[in-house]
């Protein structure tokens, strides 16, 4: 079966580590993203990249960061400077970029700062 | 900017009737519009997209969405709520950029048996 991986579901943090978000797809996509969700505040963009080696900011980029060294792997690292890290993470990708191309969603990883 | 808003953070109607979920866009180009699903504590589905072949989109499990660019709307609707039906539903949208797609904060659908 084809789709995206996000792993782990639940994540605890003690304030002051940097953790990662793990995030997989057999899709064959080139573009894939990470979005922060928070209650009432819809899905928030924090990173993108349109192609192996490539990623942009998002609207929300400051205290995380990724690297997309594989075509398959986007993974998400939450650092220490993230002041309020506590969210639902989704990553999605989808073909390409542009246009109509819809996004496929992993089932997400809840981040818990202890 | 773009931006995406969702009349209403909570809608409740009856199992059996008319479902009706609110989203006005803004884009100074003609945008590509989306509406997902999302059960609790898992990733969003994809219900039905614009993408100007038709102003009445049809998705999946009856739901359909009607794109009137003189309202800058494209609201989603069902015939018959079902309880299968309560979830929280975004409305999402894409201008010209190459990047992400701009989120609605989303509407949470309770169904009343």
């Amino acid at each position: 079966d084809g789709g995206i991986t996000q792993s782990p579901k639940y994540l605890f943090r003690k304030e002051g580590q940097n953790v990662t978000l793990s995030c997989e797809q057999n899709l064959n996509h080139d573009a894939m993203y990470w979005y922060r969700q928070d209650p009432g505040q819809g899905l928030r963009l924090i990173y993108y990249s349109q192609i192996v080696n490539d990623f942009q900011k998002g609207d929300i980029a400051e205290g995380y960061s990724v690297s997309r060294e594989k075509k398959e792997s986007f993974p998400l690292t939450v650092t220490s400077a993230q002041k309020n890290p506590t969210a639902f993470y989704l990553c999605a990708s989808s073909i390409w970029i542009a246009g109509d191309n819809e996004q496929f969603f992993g089932p997400g990883t809840r981040l818990t700062v202890l | 900017a773009q931006s995406v808003t969702q009349l209403g953070s909570h809608v409740s109607v009856s199992e059996g009737a008319l479902v009706l979920l609110r989203c006005n866009y803004s884009s100074s180009v003609p945008p590509y519009l989306f509406w997902y699903v999302q059960y609790p504590n898992q990733g969003l589905q994809l219900l039905l997209k614009y993408t100007s072949a038709a102003t009445l989109v049809k998705g999946i499990n009856g739901f359909e969405a009607e794109f009137k660019k003189s309202e800058t709307s494209f609201h989603l609707t069902k015939p018959s709520a079902h309880m299968s039906d309560a979830a929280e539903y975004f409305c999402a949208m894409r201008g010209g950029g190459a990047d992400g797609l701009t989120f609605g904060k989303g509407t949470h659908l309770i169904i009343q048996p």
